[in-house]
């Protein structure tokens, strides 16, 4: 059936370590987001995507980067620059990236620097 | 500068009793918000949603309301189930946002046998 997945659920990283998240969709949709949640904050956008080979900053972007070479693909690299990587890191797609978009989160990597 | 505030932390109510889940905005070009729900260390799902033009949506247990004049909106569940222990995102987007949404902090709900 249809949904987001996200691997793995809990990663590990020592300090000075990049680290790619995955994430994957068979909904179809063509818009993909990536958040980062810390503790008593809302989500915060790094970067989305609104059609394959095509991505935006969000407001958060620095220390990371994506690609988009599959529609179904969305995967995002936590890179050594990143200064706070210990964080929830939610993936999410929608139909579309305009009004209304209802987004589909996938279950979550927790992401702990050692 | 927060522009989607859910100013309370956590609620706790009783079983069958109405939870009232508040939301201020500060962006007066917002367009469409939005209600999620999440349960510790999954996702949110969407819960609920409402256009600028409405002021009011209603699905089963759960209705918004908005207040455009106040820039507030709210979350109503009622009656209350233990499964509705969760916490709660307002979300808001609009032209300024490029249509990206804007997150509040959550409120976490407690629903009491």
């Amino acid at each position: 059936d249809g949904g987001i997945t996200q691997s793995p659920k809990y990663l590990f990283r020592k300090e000075g370590q990049n680290v790619t998240l995955s994430c994957e969709q068979n909904l179809n949709h063509d818009a993909m987001y990536w958040y980062r949640q810390d503790p008593g904050q809302g989500l915060r956008l790094i970067y989305y995507s609104q059609i394959v080979n095509d991505f935006q900053k969000g407001d958060i972007a620095e220390g990371y980067s994506v690609s988009r070479e599959k529609k179904e693909s969305f995967p995002l690299t936590v890179t050594s620059a990143q200064k706070n990587p210990t964080a929830f890191y939610l993936c999410a797609s929608s139909l579309a990236g305009g009004f209304s978009n209802e987004q589909f989160f996938g279950p979550g990597t927790r992401l702990t620097v050692l | 500068d927060q522009q989607v505030k859910q100013n309370s932390p956590s609620l706790s109510v009783q079983e069958g009793r109405i939870s009232i889940l508040n939301c201020d905005y500060t962006n007066s070009m917002f367009d469409y918000f939005l209600w999620y729900k999440k349960y510790p260390a999954e996702g949110p799902t969407f819960l609920i949603s409402i256009s600028s033009i409405k002021d009011k949506n209603e699905d089963g247990r759960f209705t918004v309301f908005l207040n455009k004049s106040a820039k507030h909106l709210s979350l109503h569940i009622v009656p209350s189930q233990p499964g509705d222990s969760a916490v709660y995102f307002c979300a808001a987007n609009g032209m300024d946002s490029n249509y990206q949404l804007i997150w509040g902090a959550g409120t976490k709900l407690i629903i009491k046998p």
